[in-house]
């Protein structure tokens, strides 16, 4: 089993919709979780990371259950610049390391 | 510029050559990772520096791979006698004590892509 899991995808989705992916991890020490934005042929970038207590950034919410091993991430009023590749990410789950684990990617695309 | 900086860009190699990847990372951060990447695929994680101390290695990365990063700067990733499967796109990524702990933010470079023939 993956460390880190998400489903590929691609999800195709119209302006102005509301999405949702969801990712689990099998460590259930890990300690901290994020999501990353990578667009086609660009490096990887820090979207935003996830709190225990949920957290929003403008249009996207993302939460974390604990008990369930799942990240999730919500973006509302999709736009079309929105459309990149979505990647959860796992802090290590020792003490004092910073190993961060990537899941496969979700692919977004938002159509006109 | 001062971001994350990958040479060369782009590698073509014929099977069985040896190939070595540069990076130097954000001048202030002490945490210096590499990561592959392939198409479809997340970034899947090779190693990590914490200054010039190798803290982890990947148990999927062979023999053939290995990182340094002397004085606790730049860091080189190289491939002995390259294989067809070891081609993809070489990432590497740095990150400081603080923006790790508070943000997880790493802070990546445009990447060195391996073909090998």
């Amino acid at each position: 089993r993956k460390e880190v899991e998400q489903d590929p995808g691609p999800f195709n989705v119209p302006e102005g919709a509301t999405v949702a992916f969801n990712c689990t991890y099998s460590n259930s020490a890990s300690q901290s979780f994020f999501w990353y934005r990578q667009d086609c042929r660009k490096e990887p970038k820090l979207l935003m990371s996830v709190y225990s207590s949920g957290n929003e950034d403008g249009r996207f919410t993302a939460q974390l259950n604990r008990a369930s091993q799942y990240i999730s991430l919500l973006i509302r009023d999709s736009k079309l610049s929105d459309s990149a590749t979505y990647l959860c990410v796992v802090n290590g789950a020792t003490s004092g390391t910073y190993k961060y684990i990537f899941g496969t990617g979700t692919r977004l695309k938002v159509l006109a | 510029d001062t971001g994350v900086s990958q040479n060369p860009r782009h590698k073509i190699t014929k099977r069985g050559q040896n190939v070595t990847f540069r990076c130097d990372p954000i001048s202030e951060h002490n945490r210096l990772y590499w990561y592959r990447q392939t198409l479809g695929q997340g970034p899947e994680f090779l190693t990590y520096f914490q200054n010039e101390a190798q803290l982890e290695k990947s148990r999927l990365l062979s023999d053939r791979f290995s990182a340094e990063r002397p004085k606790g700067s730049f860091s080189t990733l190289e491939i002995q006698r390259t294989e067809q499967g070891d081609s993809a796109m070489y990432l590497c990524a740095s990150s400081s004590r603080t923006s790790a702990q508070n943000t997880g933010e790493l802070f990546f470079g445009e990447g060195s892509r391996l073909t090998v023939l």
